[in-house]
C-alpha cells in the first residue's frame, strides 16, 4: 500500500535554510502536498507540486520533486521562529496518505 | 467564524462508554474525513465520506463508526471507548473541483482521552 516516510525531528537556526525531505511509495499521484500544523491547530495545506514538476517555488518555499527516487523536499529559505510547527508531506489522489511528519525546530 | 467546527474540543471519558464527536462544515464541501493523530504516529485515516450517501473506511476503523447526517454534518462515534483511543482527532473537508488539487480544510480537533 501506499506509504510516506519523513524523518521526525528537525533543528535549525533562525536565518538559516530548512529542509525536510520525504519519500513515498505511489508513483501514480497526480499532486503531492505539505502541510503544516502549528501548536494547538489542525493541519493547513502549505504548498504542493504538480507530479509532472520538478521544482516549484513560492516565496520562501521550495518544493523538489525527484520522481525517480520518489523523494520530495520542502526547503523554508531564512527560516523564523514563527516557522517551528510540523510538517506533513502526502501523497494520492484522494484520499491522501500523510507522513508522520517532520516537527521543525527553530533556535533563536 | 471558522470554516470547520468541532465539538466538543476535549472529551474525558471511561472505558466503555459511548462517544460521539461532531464536525460541522460551512465551506460546502462534499467531501469530509475523520482522522486520528497520535505523538510518532502522524494522522491516521479513520473514516472518509465523499457524499451524503457515501461512506468509506479508512486505515483505521476498527472501534469506530460514522455518519453523514447532511452535507455539512459528519459524526463519529466509539462505541464503546477503549484507553487506546485516548488521541487528537480530527475533522477535515475537501472539494475537487478546479484543478483536480486535494486541498483538505482541517477542524481546530478535538482531544480526547478514555481512562
Amino acid at each position: 500500500g501506499e506509504d510516506v516516510e519523513q524523518s521526525l525531528f528537525l533543528s535549525v537556526r533562525e536565518g538559516d535554510s530548512s529542509v525536510i525531505n520525504c519519500t513515498y511509495t505511489d508513483s501514480s499521484s497526480t499532486y503531492l502536498y505539505w502541510y503544516k500544523q502549528e501548536p494547538g491547530a489542525g493541519l493547513q495545506l502549505l504548498t504542493y507540486i504538480f507530479s509532472n514538476m520538478d521544482m516549484k517555488q513560492d516565496q520562501r518555499l521550495t518544493v523538489l520533486l525527484n520522481k525517480k527516487d520518489k523523494h520530495l523536499s520542502l526547503r523554508i529559505a531564512d527560516t523564523q521562529t514563527g516557522d517551528s510547527a510540523i510538517y506533513f508531506c502526502a501523497e494520492g489522489d484522494t484520499p491522501l496518505v500523510f507522513g508522520k511528519g517532520t516537527r521543525l525546530s527553530v533556535i533563536a | 467564524d471558522a470554516d470547520v467546527t468541532q465539538t466538543p474540543r476535549n472529551r474525558i471519558t471511561k472505558t466503555g462508554k459511548r462517544i460521539m464527536l461532531e464536525c460541522s462544515q460551512t465551506k460546502g464541501h462534499d467531501r469530509m474525513y475523520w482522522y486520528r493523530q497520535d505523538p510518532g504516529l502522524g494522522l491516521r485515516l479513520i473514516y472518509y465520506s465523499f457524499d451524503v450517501k457515501d461512506i468509506n473506511k479508512g486505515e483505521i476503523s476498527d472501534g469506530y463508526s460514522v455518519s453523514r447526517q447532511a452535507q455539512a454534518k459528519f459524526s463519529l462515534s466509539l462505541e464503546s471507548a477503549i484507553p487506546n483511543q485516548t488521541a487528537l482527532y480530527f475533522c477535515a473537508t475537501s472539494d475537487l473541483r478546479g484543478q483536480g488539487v486535494d486541498t483538505q480544510y482541517f477542524g481546530p480537533g478535538t482531544r480526547l482521552t478514555v481512562l
